[in-house]
């Protein structure tokens, strides 16, 4: 079974300029997940998807973050304009279950974004 | 206070080493996720739990909802364990997960 797939693994820009992540989750998986994890610290959730309906984006910055699953299969991610504190590794996760489930998230390799 | 709390932050250990590491978390939960991350990779996970002990190869998770409490060991510790555990409890059934720290785990052959 193939794995959550992530692009770019790595990216490095400059402060105000923008950036797009693409995630590809486990195939039939209903729910999809994109979490920011700064050095040091635990992930955080950005923003989850159950098919192409947003369940909560209540810790996604919408002032400069955007995400979308269209079609309810592959997500992006977007930032416009970065800051220097959105370096951070963007990781994308998803499971079989729908909302509230405790299903077991499978997590892809990461987009580790640099802004400098 | 965090409502997730992990100890220790970093352990260092020789090779053959029983492990143990710590999380405690302050609220009800409908279950408790073990995750391993190793540097600059993904997140994999090792155990889901609600209650009492999962065993998987070297590793054994162990649960006490009462104390509101979860142990993660690993015996016969070897260098590839080498990575970032991490502890997250889903609060309710409706809830997102709430994560802990993580702890910095090294073996040293």
């Amino acid at each position: 079974e193939a794995g959550v797939a992530q692009s770019p693994r790595y990216k490095i820009i400059e402060k105000r300029q923008s950036v797009a992540f693409w995630c590809n989750p486990i195939s039939g998986h209903a729910t999809l997940y994109w979490y920011q994890q700064i050095l040091g610290q635990g992930p955080k959730l950005l923003i989850q998807f159950q098919n192409n309906g947003v369940v909560d984006d209540s810790q996604l910055p919408k002032d400069r973050f955007s995400a979308e699953r269209l079609k309810g299969v592959d997500s992006t991610l977007k930032i416009q304009p970065a800051k220097l504190e959105d370096s951070a590794v963007y990781l994308c996760a998803s499971s079989l279950g729908g909302q509230g489930s405790t299903d077991t998230q499978y997590f892809g390799p990461g987009t580790r974004l640099t802004v400098l | 206070k965090n409502e997730v709390e992990q100890s220790p932050q970093n352990l260092t250990a020789q090779e053959g080493e029983f492990i143990t590491i710590n999380c405690s978390y302050s609220v009800g939960i409908s279950a408790l996720h073990w995750l391993q991350q190793h540097p600059g990779g993904g997140i994999v996970s090792l155990f889901m739990l609600s209650s009492g002990k999962k065993k998987h190869g070297r590793l054994i998770a162990t649960i006490n909802i009462q104390e509101k409490h979860s142990s993660l060991h690993i015996t016969a510790s070897h260098p590839r364990d080498s990575a970032v555990y991490i502890c997250a409890v889903r609060p309710g059934s409706n809830y997102q997960l709430i994560w802990g720290a993580g702890t910095k785990l090294i073996i040293k052959p």
